[in-house]
């Protein structure tokens, strides 16, 4: 089956750090651009982070530049997002999405980060 | 980027037709044709409906089109369907590997 799967989300204070790990089947993953997405309480989806099929390069929203990094691991079908100095905005569910075509056509059903103290 | 502007509600009764508009810049929804839709339910993984503007994925059933004119984009739901209602999020490629997302709109079947 080909899909997506989040983990570790957790509850984390302010300041502190999360890294969120994402597992792909079912497609050969290191052929596919990957991204992160978010979605905060009654807010809409943010695009967070993009890293590219073939070389790993990456890209972030200004919103998260320099405090959250994505990674893959092409050889553990997985992708990453580390998170450090998190705020309470940063609040959310988190998803990883499959690049393709300049939009977002495979989705995992997301992991909670809760930031609060 | 600043969001995209999306009303945040809109309804029909089964059967009728429904758009949903998204407006974004000249720096986004403007300036390329890589506008994508997405279908929301509560507790589902979001699922793509419609990219490069009016393309529909495999499966996606063809009461869904969308179109864009300038710096708005639409969807428009034909032959409303109970299962249709849903939040649905517009996107926009950016430029320089970044994305931009609409607010979501609530879409209910009356």
């Amino acid at each position: 089956e080909v899909q997506l799967v989040e983990s570790g989300g957790d509850l984390v204070q302010p300041g502190g750090s999360l890294r969120l790990s994402c597992a792909a089947s079912g497609f050969i993953f290191r052929s596919h651009a990957m991204n992160w997405v978010r979605q905060a309480p009654g807010k809409g989806l943010e695009w967070l982070s993009h890293i590219t099929a073939a070389t790993s390069d990456t890209y972030h929203a200004d919103s998260v530049k320099g405090r959250f990094t994505i990674s893959r691991d092409n050889a553990k079908n997985s992708l990453y997002l580390q998170m450090n100095s998190l705020r309470d905005d940063d609040t959310a569910v988190y998803y990883c999405a499959r690049g393709q075509h300049y939009a977002f056509d495979l989705w995992g059903q997301g992991t909670l980060v809760t930031v609060s103290s | 980027q600043s969001a995209l502007t999306q009303p945040p509600s809109a309804s029909g009764s089964p059967g009728q037709s429904v758009t949903i508009s998204c407006t974004g810049t000249s720096s986004d929804v403007g300036a390329y044709n890589y506008v994508s839709w997405y279908q929301l339910h509560p507790g589902k993984a979001p699922k793509l409906i419609i990219y490069e503007v009016s393309e529909r994925p495999s499966g996606v059933p063809d009461r869904f089109s969308g179109s864009k004119s300038g710096n708005m984009a639409s969807l428009t739901v034909s032959g409303l369907q109970r299962e249709d209602e849903a939040d649905y999020s517009c996107s926009s490629y950016a430029g320089y590997f970044n994305w931009v997302f609409g607010g979501g709109t609530k879409l209910t079947v009356l």
